[in-house]
């Protein structure tokens, strides 16, 4: 337990489908992160949080859409997915302190999506 | 501009032998430096991590790495490998203010009884 929870685990949807990844932490961070992980593609950082105001946007697309509505939680918004959408959702959190932090990472277990 | 190579995406060895997993860097600040490994099907837990000070650092499940400068490495060792330690393996250097790591493209270890 790192104690940063996802929900859910595994998720299937159609590509004309409307679905949310939900992420928690319980550690008191400030900061909070979408990470993508493909079979093809190293892990890629989508979104960035800190202190609830997104700081970085990696160029996802718009069918991706996040939600930090406080420090402890985050959502990833999913509409209109392409097959090629299928990963892993990884959610971490962490705590930041400017440049002072050591910037180690907290990550949940992921939601293995499936777009069909 | 950070970055991390990982040399080798697949590293097989037998129960006992020595791991070695290598990874090079690349930072425009000090660095900071971490090993995290994956189960399958789970998320990225923290191995190890160097910050400042001591430049062998020890981390969980019997894993060191060493912090080298000059080699602008971070190489990953067990003295012996257990069937346990099966996973894949990934080494991350800070990215910037914002408390972002960027990660290597993983190495997968495989134990051979």
């Amino acid at each position: 337990e790192t104690g940063v929870t996802q929900t859910p685990r595994h998720l299937v949807m159609g590509m004309t489908n409307k679905k949310s990844l939900k992420c928690e932490q319980h550690l008191g961070h400030n900061a909070m992160y979408w990470y993508k992980q493909s079979a093809k593609k190293p892990l890629e950082l989508m979104f960035v949080y800190s202190l609830e105001e997104r700081v970085e946007n990696n160029s996802v697309p718009s069918r991706f859409s996040p939600e930090c509505p406080n420090s402890s939680h985050l959502f990833l918004h999913l509409h209109t997915l392409q097959p090629e959408d299928s990963a892993l959702y990884l959610c971490a959190s962490s705590q930041v302190n400017g440049g002072r932090g050591n910037n180690e990472q907290f990550f949940g277990p992921g939601t293995r999506l499936t777009v069909l | 501009a950070q970055s991390v190579t990982q040399l080798g995406s697949h590293v097989s060895v037998s129960e006992g032998a020595l791991v070695l997993l290598r990874c090079n860097y690349s930072s425009s600040v000090p660095p900071y430096l971490f090993w995290y490994v994956q189960y399958p099907n789970q998320g990225l837990q923290l191995l190890l991590k160097y910050t400042t000070g001591a430049t062998l650092v020890k981390g969980i499940n019997g894993f060191e790495a060493e912090f080298k400068k000059s080699e602008t490495s971070f190489h990953l060792t067990k003295p012996s490998a257990h069937m346990s330690d099966a996973a894949e393996y990934f080494c991350a250097v800070r990215g910037g203010s914002q408390g972002n790591l960027i990660f290597g493209k993983g190495t997968k270890l495989s134990v051979k009884p």
